[in-house]
């Protein structure tokens, strides 16, 4: 089966600064997804990712599938109190309906 | 049979009709979703439920409304259909606790 291992697990940045959180599949990616979960919210989706080497944006906030597609990055600019929240890199293993969802990364953000 | 089911699978309806999908599962979640897909997007969560009791909006709720009959019911409506929600419908289901979340097969909405 398909594993989605993100790091860092936490992360605790002061605002303003810049950051990055990983993904890594086990097998190679057709299509990954980040969320965002606020706590004890569902999911908000930003972003979806195909195509190796492609890279998205959303205003500060910026994913890459690289082009091996076995690896994602999102990096946050300038970070925010309102970036806080668990991130969560996503993919469908093969055919499967079922949503895989990486190990999540929590950020805090600080004043 | 499939652990999480979606009716209908596919509907046309009409503009102003009003419209609803239904989603039932058997795996004992407590906590249920609905999502819908456009496109070239990824997943967008319209409404969420943790427990029978417990509803919740989700990033694009509006011109939407849920149901949660029963833990293993959760029904989707569109009061007043109009053409920019036609799409394909996820419903979910996540075990509290987990990271996974199971999704039902989808209705694909085509609203003319």
């Amino acid at each position: 089966s398909q594993e989605l291992e993100q790091s860092p697990q936490s992360l605790i940045v002061q605002e303003g600064k810049n950051l990055t959180i990983n993904c890594t599949s086990s097998k190679t990616l057709y299509g990954l997804y980040w969320y965002k979960q606020k706590y004890g919210e569902g999911l908000i989706f930003l972003m979806m990712l195909q195509k190796g080497g492609e890279e998205k944006s959303h205003e500060k906030i910026t994913a890459k599938l690289d082009e091996k597609k076995q690896q994602s990055s999102l990096h946050i600019t300038a970070s925010q109190p309102s970036h806080a929240g668990i991130y969560l890199c996503g993919a469908f293993a093969g055919t499967a309906s079922k949503l895989t969802f990486g190990t999540g990364t929590r950020l805090q953000v600080t004043l | 049979d499939a652990d999480v089911t979606q009716t209908p699978r596919n509907r046309i309806t009409k503009t102003g009709k009003r419209i609803m999908l239904e989603c039932s599962q058997t795996k004992g979640h407590d906590r249920m979703y609905w999502y819908r897909q456009d496109p070239g997007l990824g997943l967008r969560l319209i409404y969420y439920s943790f427990d029978v009791k417990d509803i919740n909006k989700g990033e694009i709720s509006d011109g939407y409304s849920v149901s949660r009959q029963a833990q293993a019911k959760f029904s989707l409506s569109l009061e007043s259909a109009i053409p920019n929600q036609t799409a394909l419908y996820f419903c979910a289901t996540e075990e509290r606790g987990t990271l996974e979340q199971y999704f039902g097969p989808g209705t694909r909405l085509t609203v003319t």
